[in-house]
């Protein structure tokens, strides 16, 4: 049950787009179309933004999308704003029946 | 409005037990399978365990299998952790989420959980 792979951290202006790179096996991200991304800020809970690879909660803006390359999944903030100044997870299910998290990357909108 | 309140953390000597509880409202809740995810100080989120809908199905990390059992009371709209022979590695705040089609849809404020002597 390794964790899945994430940068440590990215950054990016206001206005421009920024990409997050979810790299795991063919065990887990790989194999399943169950991949969700996650933003939490600081001393707050997780707030699911993307699910199933690609598809946005009600009520997540449309600047977050994702997708998914073989054993890397990817996620998309376009016109970057203050507010998504986060930390951001990935998950994964896996052939185990269990699931995994990556080690979450820190957003900086600089 | 879907909400989840975890409660029961505190300071646990090492070696020693807790139980966990997430109380849930808004949905039906004997319809969703639930998750255990915590946090350690300053990490990321780190899956724990899951229970399908009618506890009859469970899984766990391999970190805390065979030392943590999660449990719900359909009834009571509860979810539970039950941690045993707990070490200074399961200190963290302990986040319930909802699960089943779209996992980790909603998630509770946590609670702490720090294992020291």
């Amino acid at each position: 049950q390794s964790a899945l792979t994430q940068p440590a951290s990215v950054s990016g202006s206001p206005g421009q787009s920024i990409t997050i790179s979810c790299t795991g096996t063919s065990s887990d991200v790989g194999g399943y179309n169950y991949v969700s991304w996650c933003q939490q800020h600081p001393g707050k809970a997780p707030r699911l933004m993307i699910h199933d690879v690609s598809n946005r909660p009600s009520g997540v803006s449309n600047r977050f999308s994702g997708s998914k390359s073989g054993n890397t999944a990817s996620l998309t903030i376009s016109g970057l704003q203050a507010e998504d100044e986060a930390d951001y997870y990935c998950s994964s299910y896996t052939s185990s029946s269990t699931w995994v998290f990556g080690g979450g990357t820190k957003l900086t909108v600089l | 409005e879907v909400q989840l309140v975890e409660s029961g953390g505190g300071l646990v000597q090492p070696g020693g037990s807790l139980r966990l509880s997430c109380a849930a409202s808004g949905f039906t809740f004997s319809t969703y399978w639930m998750h255990w995810v915590r946090q350690a100080p300053g990490q990321g989120l780190v899956w724990v365990s899951r229970i399908n809908s009618d506890g009859s199905s469970t899984s766990y990390a391999d970190s805390v299998k065979g030392r943590f059992t999660i449990s719900r009371d359909n009834a009571k709209n509860t979810l539970y952790l039950q941690m045993n022979s707990l070490g200074g590695e399961d200190t963290a705040v302990y986040y319930c989420a909802r699960g089943g089609d779209i996992a980790f849809d909603y998630w509770g404020q946590g609670t702490l959980v720090t294992v020291s002597s």
